[in-house]
């Protein structure tokens, strides 16, 4: 069964560092999605993406994260310079597009740890 | 999107039925409701949606009342492995990028 997959598994940097969490969404989907969730609390939403472009991002996704789609697999989180409150589990989600409604398919996650 | 509520959390017997409710009072005519679960720090696994009509596929079913106000996700034979967090989402035109808003959800465990 395709699933989507995300690397690194756990990531550890130094505050002010850049990172970059990848992820390989299913390989038909073309919506895109990444949510984090800081330990114990709620899965957030950050963005989605469709067709080359951000289509809606939260408050939290502000001007240190990007989104990229480097080539026809890869769907690419930044961060340019990681805060302290940025550790959290960061997961990637795809779904397809068609007429009707679509289930996001979400990855295992990248625990994101910063010191 | 339509608020939801869920209780925080449930118990089951291992192999009786687990039945999950969610309340969306407000949810509107174009709102479908989504339940998704999550395995300790797992990714979100989706389980199945619906409109109006009851659904069933080879996870769960869900019941919507007939003034979808409420629906309830039934797993019918729970085993140890569904001790997860359930979330109840109500999402209007889920194909357009739109963000799934997690609530709390319900704490699901399964006594052996």
């Amino acid at each position: 069964e395709p699933e989507v997959t995300q690397t690194p598994s756990h990531q550890v940097t130094q505050m002010g560092q850049e990172v970059i969490l990848r992820c390989v969404p299913i390989s038909n989907h073309l919506y895109f999605y990444w949510y984090r969730q800081i330990l114990g609390q709620k899965v957030e939403f950050l963005v989605s993406f469709y067709n080359n472009e951000i289509s809606e991002k939260s408050e939290i996704f502000d001007d240190q994260f990007s989104v990229e789609r480097p080539d026809g697999s890869n769907f690419t989180l930044k961060i340019r310079s990681t805060k302290l409150e940025d550790s959290a589990m960061y997961f990637c989600a795809s779904s397809e597009v068609s007429g009707g409604p679509n289930e996001q398919f979400f990855g295992p996650g990248t625990r994101l740890t910063v010191l | 999107d339509a608020k939801t509520t869920q209780p925080p959390s449930m118990d089951c017997a291992e192999g009786r039925a687990a039945n999950l409710p969610c309340n969306h009072s407000t949810i509107s005519g174009n709102e479908y409701v989504y339940w998704y679960r999550q395995i300790h720090s797992q990714g979100p696994q989706y389980i199945i949606h619906g409109l109006k009509n009851n659904e069933t596929n080879e996870m769960a079913s869900l019941i919507i009342t007939e003034d979808r106000k409420s629906s309830t996700l039934i797993l019918p034979h729970a085993t140890l492995r569904d001790t997860a967090v359930y979330y109840c989402i109500a999402l209007s035109k889920p194909n357009t990028g739109n963000q799934f808003y997690f609530g709390t959800g319900t704490s699901l465990t399964v006594i052996p």
